[in-house]
């Protein structure tokens, strides 16, 4: 079965600073990748995701993650930190139904970020 | 962008009566799913639902819960007899494909058994 850690439960960073958010996924093929956001009160929104192209994943609001089969990992991170990215944030692996090609994702525990002034 | 709306955003029930979460997915989407998130732990995936009939189900989606699409616009989760351990954030979720496609999320209802 697939599974994902993330190895923060809570990351402080100030404003403008860099964010790594960490996550480590433990798969027995070759596994899709998402990170998700979930702002107060929101639903859950794609970041980005992999799916076995390129390894150095682009996302939305300027967000990147890094595929690392070596090390197992798909760490999230943005250059500069900005107010509005406070949030939780969940690296999610993809996990294969057995009839119908349809998918399940199983979420990590999340990642709550706070961006401080 | 098309979005996955869920309603109503926050239900209160007493325990042991049934209750109807309602989703409407995006119009072309195919593939749809609920999730749940109780207070404090992982989101974890609770049922998929294709071509009318379940694809796939959890060990917690037992004979209590059920899922419907009675219309072809909405798609229903009904728990029979709520519990107090069924009080969590459930999310819809829908996608126009099955393998590897993201699936957009619905903001949620929050279910809370008294």
């Amino acid at each position: 079965a697939q599974s994902v850690t993330q190895l923060d439960s809570h990351v402080s960073v100030s404003e403008g600073t860099p964010v790594l958010l960490r996550c480590n996924y433990s798969s027995s093929y070759s596994p899709s990748l998402f990170w998700y956001v979930q702002h107060p009160n929101k639903g859950l929104q794609l970041l980005l995701k992999y799916t076995s192209a390129a390894t150095l994943v682009k996302g939305i609001n300027g967000f990147e993650a890094e595929f690392k089969k070596s090390e197992t990992s798909f760490h999230l991170t943005k250059p500069s930190a900005h107010m509005s990215d406070a949030a939780e944030y969940f690296c999610v692996v993809s996990d294969w139904s057995d009839r119908w090609g349809a998918q399940k994702l199983v979420f990590g525990q999340g990642t709550r970020l706070t961006i401080n002034p | 962008e098309p979005e996955v709306t869920q309603t109503p955003s926050h239900q209160v029930t007493q325990m042991g009566q049934e209750v109807i979460l309602r989703c409407v997915p995006i119009s072309n989407h195919l593939y749809f799913y609920w999730y749940r998130q109780i207070l404090g732990q992982k989101v974890e995936f609770l049922v998929s639902f294709y071509n009318n009939e379940i694809s796939e189900k959890s060990e917690i989606f037992d004979d209590q819960f059920s899922v419907e699409r009675p219309d072809g616009s909405n798609f229903t989760l009904k728990i029979r007899s709520t519990k107090l351990e069924d009080s969590a954030m459930y999310f819809c979720a829908s996608s126009d494909q099955g393998i590897d496609e993201k699936l957009l999320f619905g903001s949620g209802t929050q279910l809370s058994v008294l």
